[in-house]
């Protein structure tokens, strides 16, 4: 299963536009791209997933190149309440192993 | 409507103890993942069971253990507790295994080993 890598940590400040990227070089043909949320003390919340090209939902967006190797979570006009770790998954068709990384920690300024 | 389950909310244990973690999934769903999560790291997958049968293990020791029942809750079971099993226990669970598939996480068991 393909290794993800990102950013330990981003800041930005409220209104901003975030974008995270994370690099997945081994992504294989059946793999699928997973944006999940943490708050302290929380589960992950499921944020979006992508296969290829871009994927919106009502809170963020994600790009995925043509090659697939890396993919950026886009968060528009982000708040304090978007404070938290943000962690990129690659999990195929089967989802035997599905591995979390050690996310980016995302703080958010007034 | 009823999210993810986990029981107990907290727990302390000492060394060489057993410990027996329960997880509800969200109704309808068939598959549910256990993960453990230290302080300050991301989640580690654990198990993965999808219509009561094992789908997939993570490079945890013997001593973890989890089993599904028909009605599709699980449990957790660590045996012989060390001090480096104390963390954040999650349990997720999504329609199907595998594939483009939501997971859904409950809050967690937070277990302290002493």
């Amino acid at each position: 299963l393909a290794k993800t890598t990102q950013p330990i940590s981003m800041d930005s400040y409220e209104g901003q536009e975030v974008n995270i990227t994370c690099s997945h070089n081994n992504i294989a043909t059946n793999d699928y791209i997973t944006w999940y949320q943490q708050f302290p003390s929380q589960g992950p919340r499921f944020i979006i997933q992508g296969y290829k090209t871009k994927v919106t939902n009502e809170v963020a967006s994600l790009f995925i190149p043509a090659d697939r190797k890396s993919s950026t979570l886009s968060l528009p006009r982000v708040s304090l309440s978007d404070t938290a770790v943000y962690y990129c998954l690659v999990t195929d068709s089967s989802a035997s192993k599905i591995i979390f990384g050690s996310g980016t920690r995302l703080s958010i300024r007034p | 409507d009823a999210g993810v389950t986990q029981s107990p909310t907290h727990l302390i244990k000492t060394r060489g103890q057993q410990v027996t973690l329960r997880c509800s999934p969200i109704s309808g769903h068939k598959s549910v993942s256990w993960y453990q999560q230290v302080l300050g790291q991301g989640p580690q997958f654990i198990f993965q069971y999808y219509e009561k049968e094992e789908r997939g293990r993570g490079n945890f020791p013997d001593r973890f253990s989890a089993r599904q029942f028909p009605n599709y809750s699980s449990e957790l079971n660590v045996n012989a507790l060390l001090l480096g099993d104390s963390a954040l226990y999650l349990c997720a669970s999504s329609l199907q295994a595998g594939g483009p598939n939501e997971q859904f996480f409950g809050p967690g068991t937070r277990l302290t080993v002493l």
